[in-house]
């Protein structure tokens, strides 16, 4: 059981947008900067967004994050197939002081 | 260019201990928090320890708390996880991480390829 709730699975269609929500408590997202992976199978962990609204530099601005409370949010828009993927949010929990990952979410471009 | 390389995997029968190892190279190693992370077969990430660098402050989750130990040699560039009491639930890809900046503790950004650990009998 993981500490941030994601949804197991979402589905779009090409070209329409997308979000992946990522649900936690005061203590984790109300506190502190969500960050965003992507991961496609066998692959390693590719971060998306980080200090919850940042791309790294090479992640198109079609990938976005916000917060709202205890709970933060993916944003993908313009679908490609290529985006078929696992996402995980992740964030640092003050109390008990640990990092904490959510269950992840498969996203499927229809 | 920044690179993470594990090594230590391998099978283990339950109870038994493994130390992996993560060599660095591209980086000011000493600036950076350094994470491990886990992805047990047909699961999802698991956060498992981090530690700070210049102060060497560890965290641990709770699965491996007590049985797992962080340490980094930063005259080496090396980071360790030792793991003790090894169970089945322990079986996963276990991947060093390299933090976005010196400010942050658990946000990473490159990753090594991982090495896997197969606790079984």
């Amino acid at each position: 059981q993981s500490v941030l709730t994601q949804p197991p699975s979402v589905s779009a269609a090409p070209g329409q947008r997308v979000t992946i929500s990522c649900s936690g408590s005061s203590s984790n997202i109300g506190k502190n900067s969500v960050f965003w992976y992507q991961q496609f199978p066998g692959t390693v962990p590719k971060l998306l967004i980080y200090d919850t609204n940042k791309r790294p530099s090479g992640i198109p601005d079609r990938f976005s994050g916000s917060k709202s409370g205890t709970s933060a949010t993916l944003g993908i828009t313009g679908l490609q197939t290529g985006d078929e993927a696992d996402y995980y949010c992740g964030t640092w929990d003050s109390s008990p002081s640990v990092g904490v990952f959510g269950g992840g979410t498969k996203l499927t471009v229809l | 260019e920044v690179q993470l390389l594990e090594s230590g995997g391998g099978l283990v029968q339950p109870g038994g201990s493994l130390r992996l190892s993560c060599a660095a190279s591209g980086f000011t190693f000493t600036n950076y928090a350094m994470n491990w992370v886990r992805h047990a077969p047909g699961k999802g990430l698991e956060w498992i320890s981090a530690i700070r660098s210049p102060d060497f402050r560890t965290h641990y989750a709770d699965s491996v708390k007590g049985r797992f130990t962080i340490s980094r040699d930063n005259s080496r560039n090396t980071l360790y996880l030792q793991m003790n009491s090894l169970r089945v639930e322990d079986t996963a890809v276990y991947f060093c991480a390299k933090t976005i900046s010196p400010a942050h503790t658990v946000t990473c950004d490159s990753w090594g390829q991982g090495t896997l650990v197969t606790v079984s009998s």
